[in-house]
Protein backbone atom coordinates (compact mmCIF):
# COMPACT_ATOMS: atom_id res chain seq x y z
CA UNK A 1 0.00 0.00 0.00
CA UNK A 2 1.65 3.46 -0.86
CA UNK A 3 1.79 5.34 1.94
CA UNK A 4 1.97 9.39 1.54
CA UNK A 5 4.27 11.76 3.79
CA UNK A 6 3.51 15.36 4.36
CA UNK A 7 4.99 18.13 6.92
CA UNK A 8 2.85 18.13 10.54
CA UNK A 9 2.26 21.91 10.00
CA UNK A 10 2.71 25.30 7.74
CA UNK A 11 1.95 28.76 8.18
CA UNK A 12 0.89 31.70 5.85
CA UNK A 13 -0.22 34.70 5.67
CA UNK A 14 -3.84 36.09 4.05
CA UNK A 15 -3.48 36.94 0.85
CA UNK A 16 0.01 34.30 0.15
CA UNK A 17 -0.30 31.58 -2.27
CA UNK A 18 0.37 28.49 -0.46
CA UNK A 19 2.45 24.80 -1.61
CA UNK A 20 1.75 21.85 0.52
CA UNK A 21 3.63 18.92 -1.00
CA UNK A 22 3.47 15.35 -0.83
CA UNK A 23 5.73 12.36 -1.06
CA UNK A 24 4.14 8.79 -1.76
CA UNK A 25 7.28 7.27 -3.06
CA UNK A 26 5.50 3.73 -3.69
CA UNK A 27 3.03 4.88 -5.55
CA UNK A 28 1.16 2.25 -7.89
CA UNK A 29 0.17 2.54 -11.96
CA UNK A 30 -3.16 2.66 -10.84
CA UNK A 31 -3.17 5.28 -8.12
CA UNK A 32 -4.91 8.34 -7.83
CA UNK A 33 -3.55 11.06 -5.78
CA UNK A 34 -6.82 13.27 -3.95
CA UNK A 35 -6.45 16.16 -1.64
CA UNK A 36 -9.23 16.36 1.43
CA UNK A 37 -9.56 19.24 3.67
CA UNK A 38 -10.97 19.12 7.34
CA UNK A 39 -12.19 21.91 9.63
CA UNK A 40 -12.34 21.03 13.43
CA UNK A 41 -15.26 18.84 14.34
CA UNK A 42 -16.26 17.94 10.47
CA UNK A 43 -16.09 15.72 8.13
CA UNK A 44 -13.22 15.84 5.60
CA UNK A 45 -14.07 17.39 2.33
CA UNK A 46 -13.18 16.62 -1.44
CA UNK A 47 -10.34 19.82 -2.90
CA UNK A 48 -9.22 17.92 -5.81
CA UNK A 49 -8.15 14.77 -7.53
CA UNK A 50 -5.30 14.03 -10.31
CA UNK A 51 -3.40 10.61 -12.15
CA UNK A 52 -0.56 13.18 -13.50
CA UNK A 53 0.92 16.49 -15.25
CA UNK A 54 -1.74 19.44 -13.45
CA UNK A 55 -5.01 19.72 -12.59
CA UNK A 56 -7.13 22.65 -11.77
CA UNK A 57 -10.42 23.55 -9.77
CA UNK A 58 -11.72 26.87 -8.90
CA UNK A 59 -10.53 26.64 -5.85
CA UNK A 60 -6.84 24.80 -6.05
CA UNK A 61 -4.26 23.26 -8.12
CA UNK A 62 -2.92 19.77 -8.35
CA UNK A 63 0.96 19.14 -9.81
CA UNK A 64 2.10 15.93 -10.02
CA UNK A 65 5.55 15.59 -11.77
CA UNK A 66 6.08 12.62 -14.47
CA UNK A 67 7.29 9.98 -11.84
CA UNK A 68 4.28 10.65 -9.99
CA UNK A 69 6.64 9.77 -5.99
CA UNK A 70 5.42 13.20 -5.17
CA UNK A 71 2.57 15.61 -5.96
CA UNK A 72 1.93 19.42 -4.80
CA UNK A 73 -1.21 20.99 -3.87
CA UNK A 74 -1.12 24.76 -4.41
CA UNK A 75 -3.88 27.14 -3.02
CA UNK A 76 -4.05 30.57 -4.24
CA UNK A 77 -4.44 33.50 -1.70
CA UNK A 78 -5.34 31.90 1.11
CA UNK A 79 -7.52 33.24 3.30
CA UNK A 80 -8.17 32.82 7.56
CA UNK A 81 -10.97 30.49 6.74
CA UNK A 82 -8.46 28.28 4.64
CA UNK A 83 -7.08 27.26 8.10
CA UNK A 84 -7.96 23.99 8.26
CA UNK A 85 -6.15 20.44 7.83
CA UNK A 86 -5.10 18.71 4.49
CA UNK A 87 -4.63 15.07 3.53
CA UNK A 88 -3.28 13.99 0.39
CA UNK A 89 -4.93 10.43 -0.03
CA UNK A 90 -3.35 7.77 -2.47
CA UNK A 91 -5.53 4.86 -3.35
CA UNK A 92 -6.11 2.32 -5.96
CA UNK A 93 -9.41 1.05 -6.43
CA UNK A 94 -9.36 -1.57 -9.51
CA UNK A 95 -10.85 -4.55 -9.42
CA UNK A 96 -12.67 -4.23 -5.73
CA UNK A 97 -8.99 -3.90 -4.06
CA UNK A 98 -8.59 -0.29 -3.53
CA UNK A 99 -7.04 1.15 -0.09
CA UNK A 100 -7.46 4.33 0.51
CA UNK A 101 -4.92 5.72 3.15
CA UNK A 102 -5.39 9.35 5.43
CA UNK A 103 -1.55 10.21 6.35
CA UNK A 104 -1.37 12.51 9.70
CA UNK A 105 -2.16 15.65 7.34
CA UNK A 106 -0.94 19.10 7.20
CA UNK A 107 -2.25 21.19 9.68
CA UNK A 108 -2.36 25.02 7.68
CA UNK A 109 -2.61 28.15 9.80
CA UNK A 110 -3.22 31.24 8.38
CA UNK A 111 -2.45 34.47 9.79
CA UNK A 112 -3.66 38.02 9.08
CA UNK B 1 -30.66 16.79 -0.24
CA UNK B 2 -29.53 15.68 3.55
CA UNK B 3 -26.38 14.17 2.35
CA UNK B 4 -24.91 11.80 4.56
CA UNK B 5 -26.66 11.33 7.82
CA UNK B 6 -25.10 9.83 10.47
CA UNK B 7 -26.77 8.59 13.96
CA UNK B 8 -25.95 9.08 16.94
CA UNK B 9 -24.31 12.13 17.59
CA UNK B 10 -22.45 10.77 20.57
CA UNK B 11 -22.45 8.32 22.55
CA UNK B 12 -20.75 6.86 25.39
CA UNK B 13 -20.43 3.07 26.29
CA UNK B 14 -19.30 0.60 28.63
CA UNK B 15 -16.66 -2.36 27.70
CA UNK B 16 -18.38 -5.37 26.19
CA UNK B 17 -20.92 -3.28 25.35
CA UNK B 18 -22.39 -3.63 21.55
CA UNK B 19 -23.88 -0.98 18.98
CA UNK B 20 -24.70 -0.24 15.92
CA UNK B 21 -23.31 3.70 14.25
CA UNK B 22 -25.76 4.14 11.51
CA UNK B 23 -24.84 5.99 7.91
CA UNK B 24 -27.58 6.83 5.15
CA UNK B 25 -26.90 9.07 1.88
CA UNK B 26 -29.27 10.23 -0.86
CA UNK B 27 -27.16 11.05 -3.42
CA UNK B 28 -27.66 7.71 -5.10
CA UNK B 29 -23.92 6.91 -4.42
CA UNK B 30 -23.22 3.38 -4.88
CA UNK B 31 -19.61 3.13 -2.87
CA UNK B 32 -20.24 3.93 0.93
CA UNK B 33 -17.20 3.53 3.60
CA UNK B 34 -16.52 3.87 7.43
CA UNK B 35 -13.62 5.42 9.01
CA UNK B 36 -12.50 6.45 12.30
CA UNK B 37 -10.27 9.26 13.56
CA UNK B 38 -8.13 8.93 16.48
CA UNK B 39 -7.43 12.13 18.44
CA UNK B 40 -4.94 14.29 16.63
CA UNK B 41 -5.02 11.47 14.01
CA UNK B 42 -5.62 11.16 9.87
CA UNK B 43 -8.75 8.79 9.16
CA UNK B 44 -8.17 5.18 9.17
CA UNK B 45 -10.87 3.21 6.80
CA UNK B 46 -12.36 1.02 8.60
CA UNK B 47 -15.14 -1.63 5.90
CA UNK B 48 -16.12 -0.15 2.59
CA UNK B 49 -18.03 -0.99 0.52
CA UNK B 50 -17.88 -0.93 -3.41
CA UNK B 51 -21.79 -1.51 -4.56
CA UNK B 52 -24.76 -2.64 -2.77
CA UNK B 53 -24.26 -6.39 -1.75
CA UNK B 54 -20.42 -5.79 -1.48
CA UNK B 55 -18.51 -5.26 1.47
CA UNK B 56 -14.70 -5.14 2.46
CA UNK B 57 -11.99 -4.52 4.85
CA UNK B 58 -9.99 -1.60 5.19
CA UNK B 59 -7.03 -1.06 7.36
CA UNK B 60 -8.50 -1.00 10.40
CA UNK B 61 -11.34 -3.80 10.47
CA UNK B 62 -10.64 -6.10 13.68
CA UNK B 63 -13.64 -5.71 16.57
CA UNK B 64 -16.10 -4.16 13.74
CA UNK B 65 -18.83 -5.88 11.31
CA UNK B 66 -20.60 -4.07 8.70
CA UNK B 67 -24.36 -4.18 6.75
CA UNK B 68 -24.58 -3.07 3.23
CA UNK B 69 -28.59 -2.85 4.21
CA UNK B 70 -29.37 -1.47 0.84
CA UNK B 71 -27.93 1.21 -1.68
CA UNK B 72 -28.88 4.08 1.03
CA UNK B 73 -27.71 2.45 4.40
CA UNK B 74 -24.38 1.08 5.48
CA UNK B 75 -24.22 0.54 8.97
CA UNK B 76 -21.09 -0.52 11.97
CA UNK B 77 -21.42 -2.56 14.57
CA UNK B 78 -19.26 -3.12 17.14
CA UNK B 79 -19.93 -6.62 19.03
CA UNK B 80 -18.11 -5.53 22.03
CA UNK B 81 -17.04 -2.45 22.37
CA UNK B 82 -13.41 -1.66 24.01
CA UNK B 83 -11.56 1.68 25.19
CA UNK B 84 -9.22 1.12 22.07
CA UNK B 85 -12.23 2.11 20.25
CA UNK B 86 -12.91 4.98 21.80
CA UNK B 87 -12.88 7.47 18.24
CA UNK B 88 -14.52 9.50 15.63
CA UNK B 89 -16.68 7.59 13.13
CA UNK B 90 -16.88 8.89 10.05
CA UNK B 91 -19.38 7.79 7.13
CA UNK B 92 -18.77 8.91 3.46
CA UNK B 93 -20.07 7.66 0.25
CA UNK B 94 -19.03 8.63 -3.13
CA UNK B 95 -20.87 7.83 -6.64
CA UNK B 96 -18.42 5.03 -7.48
CA UNK B 97 -15.39 3.40 -5.57
CA UNK B 98 -12.41 6.38 -5.12
CA UNK B 99 -13.81 9.43 -6.70
CA UNK B 100 -14.54 12.33 -4.51
CA UNK B 101 -16.13 11.41 -1.62
CA UNK B 102 -18.48 13.14 0.73
CA UNK B 103 -18.35 12.52 4.45
CA UNK B 104 -21.19 12.90 7.31
CA UNK B 105 -20.97 14.96 10.29
CA UNK B 106 -19.52 11.93 12.11
CA UNK B 107 -20.21 10.11 15.08
CA UNK B 108 -18.38 10.39 18.23
CA UNK B 109 -17.79 7.75 20.67
CA UNK B 110 -16.33 6.96 24.13
CA UNK B 111 -15.82 3.57 25.55
CA UNK B 112 -15.71 3.36 30.01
Amino acid sequence: LAKTTQPISMDSYEGQEVNITCSHNNIATNDYITWYQQFPSQGPRFIIQGYKTKVTNEVASLFIPADRKSSTLSLPRVSLSDTAVYYCLVGDFSGNTGKLIFGQGTTLQVKP
Amino acid sequence: NAGVTQTPKFQVLKTGQSMTLQCAQDMNHNSMYWYRQDPGMGLRLIYYSASEGTTDKGEVPNGYNVSRLNKREFSLRLESAAPSQTSVYFCASSDTLGNEQFFGPGTRLTVL
